[in-house]
């Protein structure tokens, strides 16, 4: 079955102390992102990524981090958590042909509070 | 910066048909992409125009115009399922992807 997907599905954790969250894909995705959603803001983006080793920013990605080393994964890594990354995540991968390109797969989501 | 514009909610009676606008302020989109999401869930893939024109799946279509950097989904025969949002979404040209703030469907029985 084609899928997403991301662990842990919910973390309480506290300022300061490192965490990553996990994300794989099993249809050989080029294009890989993470969003965050907050309420009244929709989907942000905050980090993509074109293929292995090729990584960029979106939107917000002030206090993040990842990388690509494997075409199936995608960590998100936050160094040093603050109550302001209280949020939904969700990880997404898609093809980078063109027909496809529009088409992104979404993992659960994690549900992460900073206290 | 760029954006995509909708409108917060939209309300319809069950059976009816009902249309989410989605405007963008710049043109550099490669395409426009429409989602579900119902609460507590992950977004959903509905329907993607790479190219102007209408494009029709089941009780869903989805319809694009760049010179008006304008595109609309459309939902036919509504169910009560069908209450959730809807977010249209864009990938720039700097290969980033940019999402409306989402769209709100209630439907009345």
């Amino acid at each position: 079955e084609a899928q997403v997907t991301q662990n842990p599905r919910y973390l309480i954790t506290v300022t300061g102390k490192k965490l990553t969250v996990t994300c794989s894909q099993n249809m050989n995705h080029e294009y890989m992102s993470w969003y965050r959603q907050d309420p009244g803001l929709g989907l942000r983006q905050i980090y993509y990524s074109m293929n292995v080793e090729v990584t960029d920013k979106g939107d917000v990605p002030e206090g993040y981090k990842v990388s690509r080393k494997e075409k199936r994964n995608f960590p998100l890594i936050l160094e040093s958590p603050s109550p302001n990354q209280t949020s939904l995540y969700f990880c997404a991968s898609s093809s980078l042909r063109p027909l496809l390109l529009g088409e992104q797969y979404f993992g659960p989501g994690t549900r992460l509070t900073v206290t | 910066g760029q954006s995509l514009e909708q409108p917060s909610e939209v309300t319809a009676v069950e059976g009816a048909i009902v249309q989410i606008n989605c405007t963008y302020q710049t043109s550099g989109f490669y395409g426009l992409s429409w989602y579900q999401q119902h609460d507590g869930g992950a977004p959903t893939f509905l329907s993607y125009n790479g190219l102007d024109g209408l494009e029709e799946t089941g009780r869903f279509s989805s319809f694009l115009s760049r010179s008006d950097s304008y595109g609309y989904l459309l939902l036919q025969e509504l169910q009560m399922k069908d209450s959730a949002s809807y977010f249209c979404a864009g990938m720039n040209r700097d290969d980033k992807i940019i999402f409306g703030k989402g769209t709100r469907l209630h439907i009345l029985p």
